[in-house]
């Protein structure tokens, strides 16, 4: 069974510095990656997404994350955060592209003056 | 493009009765829609894949006497808690996939919250 892990449950990062979010994935063949966010009140919002090709993948909202298969990894990364980025980050696996979704249990991003 | 939305958003209902939830793709036809609960401040977790005009899979767990999904068209999806109790009290969210729209992607609902008291 694939599963996904993210490790840091709050992060707090300054307005104008860099971010990374963690994920790590557990899945037997290559897996399809996804980076989704979710604000109050607003549907999961895709960030970004890989299936094959580069490994390092540009999303919306200045977003990248970089599939590094011999770490199992699919860290997502911002060079400046912005106030507005504060969310809930949701790193997600699938076994194929019309599959459900298996996600880890969310990174909460809070963006300090 | 590619919207998907949720009624009601909210709804509150007795313990012991059902309550609906409905899914519509607004602007595409989706063969394929997911259900998903989240509990609170936790992760989604997959309940169920609905294809249209066939009988959701359920995934493990997942009481498909409880949780009664229809899929009965292109734009339609329905989540029906029966006989609902305060532990069936979460944030229900489906997706939908476009298949005439980027691939691998699922758009998201708004969710509906549901409390049982």
């Amino acid at each position: 069974a694939q599963s996904v892990t993210q490790p840091d449950i709050h992060i707090t990062v300054s307005e104008g510095a860099s971010l990374e979010l963690r994920c790590n994935y557990s899945y037997g063949a290559t897996p399809y990656l996804f980076w989704y966010v979710q604000s109050p009140g607003q549907g999961l919002q895709l960030l970004l997404k890989y299936f094959s090709g580069d490994t390092l993948v540009q999303g919306i909202k200045g977003f990248e994350a970089e599939f590094k298969r011999s770490q199992s990894s699919f860290n997502l990364r911002k060079p400046s955060v912005h106030w507005s980025d504060a969310a809930e980050y949701f790193c997600a696996v699938a076994g194929g592209g019309a599959d459900g979704l298996t996600f880890g249990k969310g990174t909460h991003l809070i963006i300090q003056p | 493009g590619a919207v998907v939305s949720q009624h009601p958003s909210w709804v509150i209902c007795k313990s012991g009765t059902s309550v609906k939830i409905e899914c519509r793709s607004l602007d595409f036809q989706a063969t394929t829609m997911f259900w998903y609960r989240q509990f609170p401040k936790q992760s989604l977790m997959l309940m169920a894949t609905s294809n249209e005009g066939s009988k959701a899979t359920y995934e493990q767990g997942v009481e498909k006497d409880k949780f009664l999904i229809n899929h009965a068209s292109l734009t339609l999806s329905t989540l029906t808690v029966t006989s609902a109790h305060p532990e069936d009290s979460s944030f229900y969210i489906c997706s939908a996939t476009n298949p005439g729209g980027p691939v691998y992607e699922q758009y998201f609902g708004p969710g509906t919250r549901l409390t049982v008291t």
